[in-house]
């Protein structure tokens, strides 16, 4: 099973970028990795996903190597409001029971 | 489109106590699932629906059952409520565009107590 591993938590300070890593030692041929961001109270959204190399929309960067056993969701200038919890998914194409979202990282950005 | 709608939005039940958490989405997707989120934790795949008609365990099913009503509606049951089950559920659908490319949409989620 594709479990995740990504840091409990991070600090930064606002204006900076910020660089979350997941690890996926297990990830499979056919598996995307997909990104999620969770303010308190609130159901998870999606921010990013990708297959291979990288990545980039109007929020993030996902940066992932060639083997594919980790990725790095890159966030530019973060601001307060980017205080969350950033989950790390693998997705596979069948079987949901394997959807595992892990603990997840919980940034906080400082002023 | 109000996307993945929950009820209720909040619950207190005493143990022994039965209820259904209703979830309902609008965005025609096959996939349908349930989560639970405990204090400080990540989510927890309780049972899913990759189309109307079949329902699967996920990785926490115990103590509670599924409807797939039709391709809109997804309940979940509590049978007999238990302090364990003290959570907050979310309720999330998918469509993947591609293969592999399953992307979630979260409900608002229900914040259940059992005393």
């Amino acid at each position: 099973l594709a479990k995740t591993t990504q840091p409990i938590s991070m600090d930064s300070y606002e204006g900076q970028e910020v660089n979350i890593t997941c690890s996926h030692n297990n990830i499979a041929t056919n598996d995307y990795i997909t990104w999620y961001q969770q303010f308190p109270s609130q159901g998870p959204r999606f921010i990013i996903q990708g297959y291979k190399t990288k990545v980039t929309n109007e929020v993030a960067s996902l940066f992932i190597p060639a083997d594919r056993k980790s990725s790095t969701l890159s966030l530019p200038r973060v601001s307060l409001s980017d205080t969350a919890v950033y989950y790390c998914l693998v997705d596979l194409p069948t079987g949901a029971n394997n959807l595992f979202f892990g603990t997840g990282t919980r940034l906080t950005v400082i002023p | 489109n109000a996307g993945v709608t929950q009820t209720p939005k909040f619950q207190v039940l005493k143990t022994g106590q039965s209820m259904t958490l209703q979830c309902a989405q609008d965005m025609n997707h096959n996939s349908m699932y349930w989560y639970r989120q405990d204090p400080g934790m990540g989510l927890r795949l309780i049972y899913y629906s990759a189309s109307e008609g079949t329902t699967d365990k996920g990785e926490v099913p115990n103590g509670y059952n599924v409807s797939r009503l039709n391709k809109r509606e997804f309940s979940l049951r509590l049978e007999s409520a238990a302090p364990s089950q003290t959570s907050v559920y979310f309720c999330a659908s998918s469509e993947p565009a591609r293969p592999g490319t399953d992307t979630q949409y979260f409900g608002p989620g229900t914040r259940l107590t059992v005393l």
